[in-house]
């Protein structure tokens, strides 16, 4: 089975200081990854996905997150945060061996970013 | 190009009615995948959808149900509803290319209540 862990709840960080949300993935196989942003009173939008080839992934909005296969870990980071990067983040995962089964989700992790 | 569009935003009912919702996906996507988000469980997974067939299904009471149109038009309806529903529901449509690594887009989703 799959899943995903998002083991903090709420991440604060000053503005212009560097953002980590972290993630822990469990698949059977090989995974794919996947991070989300949800604004209030919004669907989640895609931010980037890691598929296969060079570990770190550059996605939308400066975001960035390292794939690590020996931690099982897919951290979000971002150099320099900015305030309208406070939302909810999700971290989601799907076997890259399972065909097409449904993306599995974290909780998501808040992240407040203060001026 | 049009994202995917979940009618109603908002939405009251009483325990004990039903309720249905509706989900156009982006044009071209085949797929349409429904999902849960509440405060405590993050975001599950309810069904998916691909050229009118359920492909996949979470796990849900029957009393969740949904249906796919020719047209990839996607509804699902809750009968008999419970305080527990309360909750934002996301539709989520995707480019299905016979791989697992493609994201999906999510619409506003439906905010529904009930009192």
């Amino acid at each position: 089975a799959q899943s995903v862990a998002q083991p903090e709840d709420q991440v604060n960080v000053a503005e212009g200081n560097p953002l980590t949300v972290k993630c822990t993935y469990s698949v059977s196989g090989n995974p794919y990854l996947f991070w989300y942003v949800q604004y209030p009173n919004r669907g989640l939008q895609f931010l980037l996905k890691y598929i296969t080839g060079d570990n770190l992934v550059k996605g939308s909005y400066g975001f960035e997150a390292e794939f690590n296969k020996s931690q099982t870990s897919f951290h979000l980071k971002k150099p320099s945060a900015l305030v309208s990067d406070s939302a909810l983040y999700f971290c989601a995962v799907r076997d890259r061996n399972s065909g097409n089964t449904p993306l599995v989700f974290g909780k998501g992790t808040r992240l407040s970013v203060i001026a | 190009k049009a994202g995917v569009t979940q009618t109603p935003r908002y939405l009251i009912k009483t325990r004990g009615q039903q309720v249905t919702l509706s989900c156009s996906p982006i044009s071209g996507h085949r797929s349409v995948s429904w999902y849960q988000q509440t405060p405590g469980q993050g975001l599950q997974f309810l069904f998916e959808y691909f050229s009118e067939t359920q492909r996949n299904k979470g796990n849900f009471p029957g009393r969740f149900s949904g249906r796919q149109f020719s047209n990839s038009r996607s509804e699902m309806n809750v009968s008999t509803l419970e305080l527990g529903d309360s909750a934002l529901y996301l539709c989520a449509s995707s480019l299905v290319t016979g791989t697992s690594n493609t994201e999906a887009f999510f619409g506003q989703g439906t905010r529904l209540t009930v009192v």
